[in-house]
This record gives C-alpha cells, structure tokens and sequence, in this order.
C-alpha cells in the first residue's frame, strides 16, 4: 500500500542509452513532481504535472520528457543519456498545486540512475 | 539559485540531547516546509509553517519562523537514534508553484 511508488529503483546504463522511470501515486492527489537529487544531496524540481497538465517545467534539457497519461501516473522518459544524468531522481505527489508550498508533497524512494 | 540554506551541514550529538537546525531563505515566502530524509529513502514531510505563524509543534518537534531575519529553526527534543538522518527545509518562494529546496543538514545521534 505504497503512496508513491517509482520503478525502477536501480537504473544503470550506458552513456546514450534511452531510459524511462515510472511512478504512481495512489493518494488522490492532483499534483505529480519530478525532482532531481545530486551528490551533494541538493535537490531540484523539474517537472509538475497537475491533473495532467503541465505546470512547472524547470530549465531541463529537452532530452528528459515527462508523460501523464493520467493524474495517478508521471513518467519520466530521458534520451540520449549523459554522465551527468547520473542523480537520484524523485517522484512526488500533493493534494492540490496553488502554490507548491501550501501542501505537504510525499515523495517516493527514488531511482538511482548511475550512467556508465 | 538555492532558496534555503541550512546550518549547519552536518551535526552530531548524543542520544537524548535536543537538536537544533537553522535554515536561511532569500526571497519573502507564504510558506515554510520541513523534511527529513533517511539515508537510501524519499523524503518525508514533517511540518509547514504559514508566514503569519512564529512557532508550531508536533511530538518532540518544534518549528520557529521569523519572517523579519527570513529564517526558520527546527529543534528535536530528547533525540534518538531513528533521528539520524538528512533534514531539509523548503519554501514556495513567495508563491511560485513549486518548493525550493535547501542542501540539508546531516544529523547524526550518538548511541
């Protein structure tokens, strides 16, 4: 009964390769994040998704496409993968957007894409 | 650019001490967030804080704001050894659609 659930947890892969990361969140809630997380621990939003709807699209190279198919899934497909993509990545949910700090958002596990 | 920066990086303490951890935020905000995250985990969302609100409680936790110096403090009472982990705050930025994250700090309890 996982709220936020990513797949897969471990990703590694060559340099080039195509990847996608899938998430789901069984809460209700009507917003989805994208967040990437770096060695130093720092974290950064990438992409928000409400009901579908795009709403946050951070300076993020064109090679990573987020997809909705509908308001319980976001994922996450990247093209083309680069030594740099390697980060912890996370998927987040809220109740509602409207401001993304009015909700407490509950994040999943993460994936641990290392690229080689 | 980073909206939250905490102090310190890293602390460590004994079991049973209280801890205490600053975060520093640039722009004027509606809200505040705290998280912790366990080493290999999410993160998980402990307490928001509104901008008309100075101090809020949950369990041995306590949240100040002090939207004058745009800074908040979490302190851990009586800590534990599941306290360890990584604790984050985070602000929507004066409004914008999204949470700021800060780099955390790194909390260590000493069996």
């Amino acid at each position: 009964d996982t709220a936020v659930s990513q797949t897969p947890k471990y990703l590694v892969t060559q340099m080039g390769n195509d990847k996608s990361i899938k998430c789901e969140q069984n809460l209700g809630h009507d917003t989805m994040y994208w967040y990437k997380q770096d060695s130093k621990k720092f974290l950064k939003i990438m992409f928000s998704y409400n009901n579908k709807e795009l709403i946050i699209n951070e300076t993020v190279p064109n090679r990573f496409s987020p997809k909705s198919p509908d308001k319980a899934h976001l994922n996450l497909h990247i093209n083309s993968l680069e030594l740099g993509d390697s980060a912890v990545y996370f998927c987040a949910s809220s109740l509602r957007t409207g401001g993304g700090g009015n909700q407490p958002q509950h994040f999943g596990d993460g994936t641990r894409l290392s690229i080689l | 650019s980073q909206q939250g920066e905490e102090d310190p990086q890293a602390l460590s303490i004994q079991e049973g001490e209280n801890a205490t951890m600053n975060c520093s935020y640039k722009t004027s905000i509606n809200n505040l967030q705290w998280y912790r995250q366990n080493s290999g985990r999410g993160l998980v969302h402990l307490i928001l804080i509104r901008s008309n609100e100075r101090e809020k409680h949950s369990g041995r936790l306590r949240v100040t704001l002090d939207t004058s110096k745009k800074s908040s403090s979490l302190l851990i009472t009586a800590s534990r050894a599941a306290d360890t982990a990584s604790y984050f705050c985070a602000t929507d930025a004066g409004g914008a659609q999204k949470l700021v994250f800060g780099q955390g700090t790194r909390l260590t309890i000493n069996p």
